[in-house]
C-alpha cells in the first residue's frame, strides 16, 4: 500500500518569504509527526497531531512556524518569514493511535529538503 | 533524561567484513530503544527495536543489536557488510510524555560500504 507521501521533494525560497509543506499520511494513522533534519544532525522533533486531540507544538522553534491537520489527515507545516538557518529536510511520519505501553511504530516520508536563500 | 550518543559519524568496512556501529543511551526508566536507516532521498525504515524482552534483537537484512544495560549501550552489528548497506544509521530512544510515545533521535552513523 501507499507510505506517507510528502510534497514538494525539494524547495527553495528566498529568505523572508512563506513556505508550505505538505503531508500525506498513511491511510488510517490517526498519529502524525513533523520532524526537522538539519545536516549532521539527527531528527528534531517539532509537532504532533493525534486524531482530534490538540497538537504537542512543543517542539516548534519559533512562532514562525506552525502546523495544522485538516479532517485527521493531511498536514501543512508552515514556516513564515524564513529565515537561512530554517534549511534542512523536514520529515513527517504517522503512526496508528495512541501507543499504550507499546510502541507504534512511525512510518516516515521521504522528506521536504528546504533551502533558504 | 533521556538521550542517545552515536560514537562514530563515520564508519567505513570493506563488503564482506562485520559492521559495528555503537549507541549509548540515558535513561531515567527501561527505555525502548530502536535503529534507523535512512538511504539517500528515501524515508527512515525501521531497522529493528528492543522493547524490553529479549536483549539480543533481530531486523531486517541481517541486522542484530544486543541491549546491555549495564553498559548503557545498543549497539548494531551485521557479521558480513554489502554494497546496499551503505546508508545513514540513527539509533533513537523513547520515553512517554503527554499521553504518546516520544523519539530521540541520534546524531546519526554513515556507512561507507567499498568493494
Amino acid at each position: 500500500g501507499a507510505g506517507v507521501s510528502q510534497s514538494p521533494s525539494n524547495k527553495v525560497t528566498e529568505k523572508g518569504k512563506d513556505v508550505e509543506l505538505r503531508c500525506d499520511p498513511i491511510s488510517g494513522h490517526t498519529a502524525l509527526y513533523w520532524y526537522r533534519q538539519s545536516l549532521g544532525q539527527g531528527l528534531e522533533f517539532l509537532i504532533y497531531f493525534q486524531g482530534n486531540s490538540a497538537p504537542d507544538k512543543s517542539g516548534l522553534p519559533s512562532d514562525r512556524f506552525s502546523a495544522e491537520r485538516t479532517g485527521g489527515s493531511v498536514s501543512t507545516l508552515t514556516i513564515q518569514r524564513t529565515q537561512q538557518e530554517d534549511s534542512a529536510v523536514y520529515l513527517c511520519a504517522s503512526s496508528w493511535g495512541r501507543s499504550v505501553g507499546s510502541y507504534n511504530e512511525q512510518f516516515f516520508g521521504p522528506g521536504t529538503r528546504l533551502t533558504v536563500l | 533524561a533521556q538521550s542517545v550518543t552515536q560514537l562514530d559519524s563515520h564508519v567505513s568496512v570493506s563488503e564482506g567484513t562485520p559492521v559495528l556501529l555503537r549507541c549509548n543511551y540515558s535513561s531515567s526508566y527501561s527505555p525502548s530503544l530502536f535503529w534507523y536507516v535512512q538511504h539517500p532521498n528515501k524515508g527512515l525504515q525501521l531497522l529493528l527495536k528492543y522493547t524490553s524482552a529479549a536483549t539480543l534483537v533481530k531486523g531486517i537484512n541481517g541486522f542484530e543489536a544486543e541491549f546491555k544495560k549495564s553498559e548503557t549501550s545498543f549497539h548494531l552489528t551485521k557479521p558480513s557488510a554489502h554494497m546496499s548497506d551503505a546508508a545513514e544509521y540513527f539509533c533513537v530512544v523513547t520515553y512517554r510524555s503527554g499521553g504518546y510515545n516520544k523519539l530521540i533521535f541520534g546524531a546519526g552513523t554513515r556507512l561507507a560500504v567499498h568493494p
